[in-house]
């Protein structure tokens, strides 16, 4: 059975930085493009950045341009998020999400989520 | 950035109804759109994707349409665990977008 699992949630104060991790079973990760997603408590969802199966290839919402990093290791079949200069609105449960086929955007899988909260 | 947006916000169902929710792009996307049912406290799941194909193991009552900018997904009929938040995201370009999302509540 296919589980994606994130960790590295948790509060930090506006500035401060974060690591989020996404690791996977049963599902080889580094065939995939995979995304991380967020939801802001109460609100919709987020598509903040992607990473091609090999990591050559990257993009990020503007949200997240500049301040977070997309990484991954295939040999630990897991995949990063780099949060910077955190700020209050970046205050969300963080998703890890991947597809079961080369529709690299289709979200056939998904972590459980991770929850970041920043605040003083 | 491709605009989603979902109509109704909200709305309220008995056990039974059909149940249809819209949505909408600001430009064509081609057949290049999902839908997802997320519980509380849950992550979304993935119930059609490419605009008509179902998920394995979602029932049939689910089903979805459309193309270029007009999309819709409908539940034949509504059963207890299908009250939930239902999202639409587009594929087709970068950013992915997300709708706002449709709160299918009980009546």
């Amino acid at each position: 059975q296919v589980q994606l699992v994130e960790s590295g949630g948790g509060w930090v104060r506006p500035g401060g930085s974060l690591r989020l991790s996404c690791t996977a079973s049963a599902f080889r990760l580094s065939d995939k493009y995979m995304s991380w997603i967020r939801q802001a408590p109460g609100k919709g969802l987020e598509w903040l950045a992607y990473i091609s199966s090999g990591g050559s290839a990257r993009d990020y919402a503007d949200s997240a341009r500049g301040r977070f990093t997309i990484s991954r290791d295939n040999a630990k079949n897991s995949v990063y998020l780099q949060m910077n200069s955190l700020r209050a609105e970046d205050t969300a449960v963080y998703y890890c999400a991947g597809p079961d086929s080369n529709a690299w955007f289709t979200f056939d899988y998904w972590g459980q989520g991770v929850l970041v909260t920043v605040s003083s | 950035d491709i605009q989603l947006t979902q109509s109704p916000s909200s709305l309220s169902a008995s056990v039974g109804d059909r149940v249809t929710i819209t949505c909408r792009a600001n430009q064509s996307i081609n057949h290049y759109l999902n839908w997802y049912q997320q519980h509380p406290g849950k992550a979304p799941k993935l119930l059609i994707y490419r605009a008509s194909s179902l998920q394995g193991g979602v029932p049939p009552r689910f089903s979805g349409s459309g193309s270029g900018t007009d999309f819709t997904l409908t539940v034949s009929s509504l059963q207890p665990e299908d009250f939930a938040i239902y999202y639409c995201q587009e594929s087709y370009t970068f950013p992915v977008t997300f709708g706002q999302g449709t709160k299918v509540e009980i009546k």
